[in-house]
């Protein structure tokens, strides 16, 4: 399977600040999806991003809260502007090498904590 | 619309005895299912699938669900739980309705191992 690397792997940010999370994969996939994970609780489907096309956001989830950029079939970044302390969870990005119905391979994950 | 409901939030067992997470779920056609589990400040790593093939599954480090249709649960089991299985467990259905592979998350169990 597809090995995801992520970065950072965690940072700690001041509020009002923006961060840009990294993706990178080492193969070619058309489908990457960027998750957030609240403290104690699920994943949650921020974004899906097509290589070429703009993302497709989930309810609840906005552009302009958490642009998100995928020039090439390896790389995507997801940047979290105007940071609150609400934002503070862990980031993950995710691919899918197979077709629908098949599961999706996933980084280890940024954590990010807003003071 | 899909969704997935783990019935325990906490497991507790003692090493070497049986370990069974629970989960049900629905979907308004036949479902991918998959089990993920998350250690400790990593990423989520595929257990196992249920793409509409065997209904007894196998994965990886000796778990197994069934798919149970008539009951529309899908649990994970071991026969004999490790140290090492210490972790939280995802149930995920994967919603094929955009057409695309979103995955839908349950809210988790996190298995406690007891020497």
């Amino acid at each position: 399977s597809a090995v995801i690397s992520q970065k950072p792997s965690r940072d700690i940010c001041q509020r009002g600040t923006s961060l840009t999370i990294q993706c990178q994969v080492d193969s070619q996939v058309t489908m990457m999806f960027w998750y957030r994970q609240q403290p104690g609780q699920s994943l949650t489907l921020i974004a899906t991003a097509n290589q070429g096309s703009e993302a497709t956001y989930e309810s609840g989830f906005v552009i302009d809260k958490f642009p998100i950029s995928r020039p090439n079939l390896t790389f995507s970044t997801l940047t979290v502007s105007n940071m609150s302390p609400e934002d503070s969870s862990i980031y993950l990005c995710s691919v899918t090498e197979g077709g629908i119905g098949e599961p999706q391979h996933f980084g280890d994950g940024t954590r990010l904590s807003i003071l | 619309a899909q969704s997935v409901t783990q019935l325990d939030s906490h497991v507790s067992v003692s090493e070497g005895t049986p370990v069974l997470l629970r989960c049900n779920y629905s979907s308004s056609y036949s479902p991918s299912l998959f089990w993920y589990v998350q250690h400790p400040n990593k990423g989520l790593q595929l257990l196992l699938k249920y793409t509409s093939a065997a209904t007894l599954v196998k994965g990886i480090n000796g778990f197994e669900a069934e798919f149970k249709k008539s009951e529309t649960s899908f649990h994970l089991t071991k026969p004999s739980a490790h140290m090492s299985d210490a972790a939280e467990y995802f149930c995920v259905v994967s919603d094929r309705s955009g057409g695309y592979n979103k995955l839908i998350f349950g809210a988790g169990t996190r298995l406690a191992v007891h020497p």
